[in-house]
């Protein structure tokens, strides 16, 4: 596609279930990044794919939070056990290598009821 | 660590009249910077980077912004301001021995422009 799409676009849950979170970067795009976006932290870097190389998974806030990248392209977030805390706005980025410019997604609104 | 201080959590300034957004950073090693933009509703989107090249460092929309070591400042400017630039910006520094693009954001400023 054009661009970084994320879905779903909104997402509500219940505490205590879990969440999975899609991102399809641009086409071609070998990094991908998280990030999460919350009224009390700001924006916090979550976790960092490059290529074939183990993710940098030092942004993670805690094990409920992990993420996988299949084959290179789309990435999934998952979200076990949810808290009220995880509300927040989480945002993908994609760049075509890791020092050039990263293009983000519009984000899943994810509320935790 | 790296981290980045922005200054004025709102903005308001009248059409036409300069945009000055402040940022202020502190690196262990020579940084990476970057100011973005964040519409309502939408993702980031990059306005410029400084990564070491000239100083001065010219971005999209008209916006520009000096890399000043020695007030450790990389504020964003606009000569014009234009109804299309209420939005909120984004100050971002490069996290230490990793990608360009892991980033360590500031708090943000949202930047009002009055008719």
């Amino acid at each position: 596609g054009a661009g970084v799409s994320q879905s779903p676009s909104n997402k509500v849950t219940e505490k205590g279930k879990d969440v999975e979170l899609r991102c399809d970067p641009i086409s071609g795009h070998t990094a991908l990044y998280w990030y999460r976006q919350s009224l009390g932290q700001g924006l916090e870097f979550l976790i960092y794919f490059q290529g074939n190389s183990a993710p940098d998974k030092s942004g993670l806030p805690s094990d409920r939070f992990s993420a996988e990248r299949t084959g290179g392209s789309v990435s999934t977030l998952t979200i076990q056990r949810t808290q009220q805390e995880d509300s927040a706005v989480y945002l993908c980025a994609s760049s075509k290598q890791e020092n050039t410019e990263a293009f983000f997604g519009q984000g899943t609104r994810l509320t935790v009821v | 660590a790296q981290s980045v201080t922005q200054l004025g959590s709102h903005v308001s300034v009248s059409e036409g009249a300069l945009v000055l957004l402040r940022c202020n950073y502190s690196s262990s090693v020579p940084p990476y910077l970057f100011w973005y933009v964040q519409y309502p509703n939408q993702g980031l989107q990059l306005l410029l980077k400084y990564t070491s090249a000239a100083t001065l460092v010219k971005g999209i929309n008209g916006f520009e912004a000096e890399f000043k070591k020695s007030e450790t400042s990389f504020h964003l400017t606009k000569p014009s301001a234009h109804m299309s630039d209420a939005a909120e910006y984004f100050c971002a520094v490069s996290a230490p021995g990793g990608a360009t693009n892991k980033l360590i954001f500031g708090t943000g400023t949202l930047l009002a422009v009055q008719p």
